[in-house]
């Protein structure tokens, strides 16, 4: 089974609208992370928000929050009064502590989002 | 800007050459991860790298190997290129490797494509 799954390949939006991404993951690990990453079209990944699976609120950062429903296993990301820069691709992605010591990120396939004016 | 720097950013290499691609990570971050993104992909781990050793590796065969120094810069060395190596090669360096997990900074990327 995929470990993340983003259902949407791309999504328009309005110009100072709120848009939600969609997110869904897979893992037994009762500790694990999840993280989301905006990728312009210069190729940088740039972090966005992280929701730790024991945090009791839903996290946010500025116009960017998340929308966490653990027993569904899903992590949405919201972003507020869009703006014309927040085109680009969106990454959802998870880290489980894991029991090896490598905890690295897997990723979904991504939604590309575009605002449009 | 994230503070993890990546060399070169683009790169062309012939098929069954070499490539060497470093990256510089975050100012106290002691672990490096690699990651390969080929054209409308996610990111896919290659491994990742604490403490100067191997920690960790994704489904990429042996002639993926990494190198990280004391300073924790890395390196990612691809013997035996092929077409399909074409892609962009990312780095990602984080605080911790225990406990809960902490979110990881990524740098720039390198394009390498392989012709």
């Amino acid at each position: 089974a995929q470990k993340i799954t983003q259902t949407q390949p791309g999504m328009f939006v309005q110009e100072k609208e709120a848009v939600t991404l969609d997110c869904t993951y897979d893992t037994s690990d009762p500790s694990y992370g999840l993280f989301w990453y905006k990728q312009p079209s210069s190729g940088e990944m740039i972090f966005l928000i992280y929701q730790g699976s024991y945090d009791q609120q839903n996290a946010t950062e500025g116009r960017y929050s998340l929308n966490f429903q653990k027993a569904r296993k899903s992590a949405n990301l919201v972003i507020s009064a869009s703006q014309l820069g927040d085109s680009a691709m969106y990454f959802c992605a998870m880290r489980e502590a894991g029991q090896t010591g490598a905890n690295n990120l897997f990723f979904g396939t991504g939604t590309r989002l575009t605002v449009i004016p | 800007e994230t503070g993890v720097t990546q060399s070169p950013t683009h790169l062309i290499k012939t098929r069954g050459q070499q490539v060497t691609l470093r990256c510089s990570s975050q100012s106290g971050h002691n672990t490096v991860s690699w990651y390969q993104q080929a054209l409308g992909q996610g990111p896919q781990f290659i491994f990742q790298y604490y403490r100067e050793e191997e920690n960790g590796r994704g489904n990429f065969p042996p002639r993926f190997s990494g190198l990280q120094f004391p300073n924790y810069s890395s390196e990612l060395n691809v013997n035996a290129l092929e077409l399909d190596d074409s892609a962009l090669y990312l780095c990602a360096s984080t605080s911790d490797i225990r406990g809960r997990p902490t979110e990881a900074f990524f740098g720039q990327g390198t394009r390498l494509t392989v012709v």
